[in-house]
This record gives C-alpha cells, sequence and structure tokens, in this order.
C-alpha cells in the first residue's frame, strides 16, 4: 500500500492567512495527487488533480504543487468559508489511499 | 450537471450483508472513460477507498475489505451497487459513492451526498 501521511494534523489561521498543508507519500507517485476540502456533514469536493490542475471553478486562491513523494496545498489568502477538513489521495495504484486530514481552524 | 445518489438500508445487523445503491443521474453511467467508486468514512475519522468497477464490468477493490466486497453494475438502471458481507460495528460509517475520472486526470469528481451505515442488532 502506498501510506499518505499529511502535515499537520490541525492548522490554526486567521482570514487573509496563507497557509500550506504537506503531503507526503511513502513511495513515488510522480503527479497522481488530488486534494479535497471537507466540511461537516458534507461530501469532500474536488479542488486539485494531477497535483498541481485546479478543477473548474475552485477559486485561484487554491494551488498545489509537487511531484515523486512531497507535496503542497496552498491557501493564497484565506476566506472564511475555506475552514475545513483537506485530504490528499493518490490514485498512482489501484489502492487509493487518502491522508488523514489536516483540519483547518479558525485562530 | 452529473448527480449521485446512494440509497439502502441504514441498520445492519452484525454478520448481514450491507447493500447500498448508487444512482447516477444528468449523465449516462456508461458514457466517458470513468470508473465509479465506492468510498466510507467512520464517525469522526479519514476517508477509506472500497473499490471501484469500470463500465465494462470490470472491478478492483481494497486487499483489506476484498473477500467481503461485490460491486456491480446496472447500466440500464443507470446504477450501480455495493455489498459488503459479515459486517461487524467496525463497518459503521457513512458511506459515498463517486465518480472516478482515472481517464481524465484522475480523482474524484462527483460524489454523492453519502448514507449513514450503522451495523448493530
Amino acid at each position: 500500500d502506498i501510506q499518505m501521511t499529511q502535515s499537520p494534523s490541525t492548522l490554526s489561521a486567521s482570514v487573509g492567512d496563507r497557509v500550506t498543508i504537506t503531503c507526503r507519500a511513502s513511495q513515488s507517485i510522480s503527479s497522481w495527487l488530488a486534494w479535497y476540502q471537507q466540511k461537516p456533514g458534507k461530501a469532500p469536493k474536488f479542488l486539485i488533480y494531477k497535483a498541481s490542475i485546479l478543477e473548474s471553478g475552485v477559486p485561484a486562491r487554491f494551488s498545489g504543487s509537487g511531484s515523486g513523494t512531497e507535496f503542497t496545498l496552498t491557501i493564497s489568502s484565506l476566506q472564511p468559508d475555506d475552514f475545513a477538513t483537506y485530504y490528499c489521495q493518490q490514485y498512482k495504484s489501484y489502492l487509493y489511499t487518502f491522508g488523514q486530514g489536516t483540519k483547518l481552524e479558525i485562530k | 450537471q452529473v448527480q449521485l445518489q446512494e440509497s439502502g438500508p441504514g441498520l445492519v445487523n452484525p454478520s448481514q450483508t450491507l447493500s447500498l445503491t448508487c444512482t447516477v443521474s444528468g449523465g449516462s453511467i456508461s458514457s466517458g472513460s470513468y470508473h465509479w467508486s465506492w468510498i466510507r468514512q467512520p464517525a469522526g475519522k479519514g476517508l477509506e477507498w472500497i473499490g471501484h468497477i469500470y463500465t465494462s464490468g470490470g472491478t478492483n477493490y481494497n486487499p483489506s475489505l476484498k473477500s467481503r466486497v461485490t460491486i456491480s453494475v446496472d447500466t440500464s438502471k443507470n446504477q450501480f451497487s455495493l455489498k459488503l458481507s459479515s459486517v461487524t460495528a467496525a463497518d459503521t460509517a457513512v458511506y459515498y459513492c463517486a465518480r472516478d475520472l482515472v481517464s481524465s486526470g484522475g480523482g474524484f469528481d462527483y460524489w454523492g451526498q453519502g448514507t449513514l451505515v450503522t451495523v448493530s442488532s
């Protein structure tokens, strides 16, 4: 199995801050990585695929980067709607795995 | 706009089989190069991929669940289904169905709203 590890597990930030979430894979996954945003009681929302391609309709303040084993999700200027839990997911192998999640809280 | 909707019993007895159906609307389940996945999330925990089915009927399952899982598709009803046998309390979770963009960049772009399945007598 390819293990995905996110850091930090919890992140406290303020509106307007720039924040970065890291996702590390236990082996190289090239750029086969997606990011999701999940709010309580809701299904995850698709944000980014192939590590850096923004899904249609996702605000440009979200960006993704990385390849191989290390990836980042950056939100350039936090908005109130961005406080949620974020998950990375690899799809290099047909045992898709997710990171454990990063909860982004209001400071 | 593609929409997915899970349906099925919200309560299943231990040792029985959990059965859920995902109905796809706004597009044909047979069109495009998509796979159709099931994903679950225990309360307060992360996401676990259960498996997926191609429209040709081929499947891939999470090895940790493979011996208990069957995913099938009914293209005439635009539905795909999940069966998980010999359930225990550990299978209590919100179950999501999702469209898998396997040949179009990857990732799950459309999700159902999720359905809570509780395993309890």
